[in-house]
């Protein structure tokens, strides 16, 4: 059971280009999230998806594209990189129940020069 | 690993000491709270949650304590340990939401001296 797995752990792009940071989850979650975690201001929700097929804004969606095609897999796309999405980004998953309480991935530093 | 907030409040105990971390939150429809650990290069860790019916809850080592009058929340750690040493989150969420909406503050650093 390996959790929540994110994959690059380190990224460094240029501006303007594009990219897909990888989620995946083995433990039958049906909650997914993406969070940006900024020096000072704690974790920000990007995007999120309730199942298969389904997916919300957050809070900062601009900028960032998402997908649900499996309920294991929840990649966040990033179609033209700019210096602004220089951030630590988490996957995170959960449960569908009364705990709300996240799993999160170790993340994926990424940096926009 | 990677700085999770360079200007966040700190808190420093003695080892065996325990440790009180304050928590403001904004939302008065919030009904829902959670504290997260994020040790350094990793993800935040569930800690203890608690709902807005209840004012305590105990855990391992670990009380959270909820006042809804002046929306306040505190995380208690019983006889600090090195291990606890960590960024600390509080998180709030309104269960009407389908707790999607979940609003992380910024977080206090614990150092634990030895």
């Amino acid at each position: 059971n390996a959790g929540v797995t994110q994959t690059p752990k380190f990224q460094v792009l240029k501006t303007g280009q594009s990219m897909t940071l990888q989620c995946a989850q083995d433990m039958n979650h049906e909650y997914m999230s993406w969070y940006r975690q900024d020096p000072g201001m704690g974790l920000r929700l990007i995007h999120y998806s309730v199942g298969a097929g389904i997916t919300d804004q957050g809070e900062v969606p601009n900028g960032y594209n998402v997908s649900r095609s499996t309920t294991e897999d929840f990649p966040l796309r990033l179609l033209s990189a700019a210096p602004s999405q220089t951030s630590v980004y988490f996957c995170a998953s959960r449960k569908r129940g009364t705990n709300y309480g996240y799993t999160f991935g170790s993340g994926t530093r990424l940096t926009v020069v | 690993g990677e700085s999770v907030g360079l200007h966040l409040p700190t808190l420093s105990v003695q080892e065996g000491d325990n440790s009180i971390i304050n928590c403001a939150y904004s939302n008065s429809a919030s009904d829902y709270f959670i504290w997260y650990k994020q040790e350094s290069g990793k993800g935040p860790q569930f800690i203890i949650d608690i709902r807005s019916n209840m004012d305590k809850r105990q855990g391992q080592r670990v009380t959270v304590l909820l006042n809804k009058t002046v929306k306040h929340l505190s995380l208690q750690i019983a006889a600090t340990q090195p291990g606890d040493s960590a960024v600390y989150f509080c998180a709030e969420n309104a269960l009407n939401t389908g707790g999607f909406k979940t609003i992380f503050g910024a977080g206090t650093r614990l150092f634990v001296k030895a």
